[in-house]
C-alpha cells in the first residue's frame, strides 16, 4: 500500500530556477495539500484541493502555484525559486473534512541557493 | 487563523521519565490531533479529540482535551528511547477542506 509518494526526496535548485514538487496517492482521497516545515516552525499550509479541479490557498501561497486534475496527482510549482523557498516540503491527503486522519508523504528537501 | 502554541519546545529526559507536552489556543478548537514525527518522515497521526473533557490513552501515552475546548495536553508514562521524535498538535478546520494549523512542536530526547 503506496499511501502518499512525493518525488523527488531531494534536490538543491540556484535561485531564479523553476521545478514542480510531484505528489501522488493511491488511496481515493479528495483533499490533498502541500505542507511546508521549517526548523521550530511546526508545518504550514500552502495549498490545499478539496477535489479535482478545485484548489484554495493556505496560510504561505505566495511564490506558489498548484493544479489538481486528477484525483490522485496535486503537484506543486515553484516559479523563480528564491532562497526563502528552502524548506522541506510535505504533501497529505485526507478522506473527508472533519476529524479525519492526514496522511502524510516523506517529503522533498530543497535547497536553494 | 487560530494560533497554537506547544510547549515546551524542546524536551530531553532519561528513560523511565514522566513527561507532560502542552498545546494551547486563544479561541476554542474544533478538533484538535496529536502527531509524532521521525526525522526523515511525515507526521503520523496519533489521536484525535473532539469533546470537551475527553481522556484518550495509548499505551504509555495519555491525551487530554481541556472543558472549555482551548487546551490539550499528552502525557507519556515511563520514557523510552523509541518515543524520541517531534510531537506536534494541530487543529483541523472544519469546512475548509479539513485543512490542519500546526504548532510549533515539542522536539523530544529520550536518552538511555
Amino acid at each position: 500500500n503506496a499511501g502518499v509518494t512525493q518525488t523527488p526526496k531531494f534536490r538543491i535548485l540556484k535561485i531564479g530556477q523553476s521545478m514542480t514538487l510531484q505528489c501522488t496517492q493511491d488511496m481515493n482521497h479528495n483533499y490533498m495539500y502541500w505542507y511546508r516545515q521549517d526548523p521550530g516552525m511546526g508545518l504550514k499550509l500552502i495549498y490545499y484541493s478539496v477535489g479535482a479541479g478545485i484548489t484554495d490557498k493556505g496560510e504561505v501561497p505566495n511564490g506558489y502555484n498548484v493544479s489538481r486534475s486528477t484525483t490522485e496527482d496535486f503537484p506543486l510549482r515553484l516559479e523563480l525559486a528564491a532562497p526563502s523557498q528552502t524548506s522541506v516540503y510535505f504533501c497529505a491527503s485526507s478522506a473527508r473534512d472533519g476529524s479525519t486522519e492526514a496522511f502524510f508523504g516523506q517529503g522533498t528537501r530543497l535547497t536553494v541557493v | 487563523t487560530q494560533l497554537l502554541e506547544q510547549s515546551p519546545q524542546f524536551l530531553s529526559i532519561q528513560e523511565g521519565e514522566n513527561l507532560t507536552v502542552y498545546c494551547n489556543s486563544s479561541s476554542v478548537f474544533s478538533s484538535l490531533q496529536w502527531y509524532r514525527q521521525e526525522p526523515g518522515e511525515g507526521p503520523v497521526l496519533l489521536v484525535t479529540v473532539v469533546t470537551g473533557g475527553e481522556v484518550k490513552k495509548l499505551k504509555r501515552l495519555t491525551f487530554q482535551f481541556g472543558d472549555a475546548r482551548k487546551d490539550s495536553s499528552l502525557h507519556i508514562t515511563a520514557a523510552q528511547p523509541g518515543d524520541t521524535g517531534l510531537y506536534l498538535c494541530a487543529e483541523q478546520i472544519y469546512n475548509q477542506g479539513g485543512k490542519l494549523i500546526f504548532g510549533q512542536g515539542t522536539e523530544l530526547s529520550v536518552k538511555p
